[in-house]
């Protein structure tokens, strides 16, 4: 099993939709969770960042931990075309761990 | 956030010759630097931890003559890939950490070797 699993996608949505991106993981150690955006070509750009569990908020972003279901979230609300690119998540207990990044394309 | 500039963006080289790559911290004091490598719709695949001063922790499977990474201040650290040849044709991706959860990316480098 890996560490951190998440669904690749693409993941298509209308616009103005909710998104909702996940990970799991297997490693209770983790403390640090994190969500990075990378549009083509370029490189990871951090998101949001929770430590340990619960929400966090952020615009139209929410980032959401559930450490005892060892599951994480990150929902996107009135999704936009410029969200279109790969979302990574990531996690730290003192090495950082990625998720293998889902592709979301926002349609006009 | 935090800016981490990378640099070249995009080189092109040929088999055999040696390629560095620059990370650097603009604004802040970064502890520990990370290399990463990142394949065509693939994540990003760990290749070596450098705190600085300290000689770099590379991940299973890399090679460490193949790639040097040289982190001898706070705010750069480097990285060399050694007689390159095409299967190293690849991102490369750095990071930069100052010890919280937080890692800011610098923009990447496409390394093509012909």
């Amino acid at each position: 099993q890996k560490e951190v699993e998440q669904d690749p996608g693409p993941l298509s949505v209308p616009e103005g939709a909710i998104v909702s991106l996940n990970c799991t993981y297997s490693n209770s150690a983790f403390q640090y969770f994190m969500w990075y955006r990378q549009y083509s070509r370029k490189g990871p750009e951090l998101l949001m960042y929770t430590y340990s569990s619960g929400n966090k908020e952020d615009g139209r972003f929410t980032a959401q931990v559930d450490k005892s279901s060892k599951y994480i979230s990150l929902f996107i609300r009135d999704s936009q075309p410029s969200d279109s690119a790969t979302y990574l998540c990531a996690m730290s207990a003192v090495i950082r761990i990625f998720g293998t990044g889902t592709r979301l394309k926002v349609l006009a | 956030g935090a800016v981490v500039s990378q640099h070249p963006s995009r080189v092109i080289c040929k088999s055999g010759t040696s390629v560095k790559i620059e990370c650097r911290s603009l604004d802040f004091q970064a502890t520990t630097m990370f290399w990463y490598r990142q394949f065509p719709k693939q994540s990003l695949m760990l290749m070596a931890t450098s705190n600085e001063g300290s000689k770099a922790t590379y991940e299973q499977g890399v090679e460490k003559d193949k790639f040097l990474i040289n982190h001898a201040s706070l705010t750069l650290s480097t990285l060399t890939v050694t007689s390159a040849h095409p299967e190293d044709s690849s991102f490369y991706i750095c990071s930069a950490s100052a010890g919280k959860a937080e890692a800011f990316f610098g923009q990447g480098t496409r390394l093509t070797v012909v």
